[in-house]
């Protein structure tokens, strides 16, 4: 069973700039979530996606968007790079959008921006 | 209020000693409750999920959820250095179709050899 993947591991932007992270959901599992988690911070939850649409939201700005794709894997893309930006960016995903299984992270990808 | 609040520590405990890690939420209604370990640098690792009051054990590890009081706890019984990491405790909402998971900012526990 293939876990969550992320890429790239690591990436670093300038302000300003646009950058777009990758991810491919476990297998068997349709819903995937992004998580933004700041140094010494728990994961903050930025969008889920399921069946190819948004479903839920957390309080993060509209330069902060995804996709996801009919294979289950998603994007998540960021305008405008600010530097409190920089973050280890985690996606999940889950068995179901509704029930209560756990989700399972993928390595993240640590996002620096100068 | 935040909604999911643990003790940022850090937190010591010799080898071989009882670690309890504890959490509190506030959304009354949440059904599910996880806990992740995070070493320095790397994702969260799930150890733990429970759904009904009580206690659910695995191997060193138990899980304790007091949903009146809203209150759920990690024990880690003959901890060892490699226990050391922060330990995340996370919280599925009840309301809204997303039911995402709501993370406290965890605990960091170190065990001395």
């Amino acid at each position: 069973e293939t876990g969550v993947t992320q890429s790239p591991t690591h990436l670093i932007k300038t302000r300003g700039q646009q950058v777009t992270l990758r991810c491919s959901s476990q297998s068997g599992h349709n819903t995937v979530s992004w998580y933004q988690q700041a140094l010494g911070q728990g994961p903050q939850f930025i969008f889920q996606y399921y069946r190819e649409e948004e479903n839920g939201r957390g309080n993060f700005p509209p330069r902060f968007s995804g996709l996801q794709f009919p294979n289950y894997s998603s994007e998540l893309n960021v305008n405008a790079l600010e530097l409190d930006d920089s973050a280890l960016y985690l996606c999940a995903s889950s068995r179901s959008r509704r029930d209560n299984s756990p989700l399972h992270f993928g390595n993240g990808t640590r996002l620096t921006v100068t | 209020q935040k909604e999911v609040e643990q003790n940022s520590g850090p937190l010591s405990v010799p080898e071989g000693a009882i670690a309890s890690l504890n959490c509190t939420y506030s959304d009354r209604g949440s059904q599910s409750f996880f806990w992740y370990r995070q070493y320095s640098g790397k994702s969260p690792e799930l150890i733990m999920f429970i759904y009904s009051n009580g206690d659910k054990e695995d191997g060193r590890f138990t899980a304790q959820l007091n949903k009146a009081s809203q209150y759920v706890s990690l024990l880690i019984r003959d901890s060892q250095p490699s226990d050391s990491a922060t330990y995340l405790c996370a919280v599925k909402g009840s309301s809204g179709s997303a039911r995402q998971l709501t993370f406290g900012s965890g605990t960091q526990l170190t065990v001395l050899p």
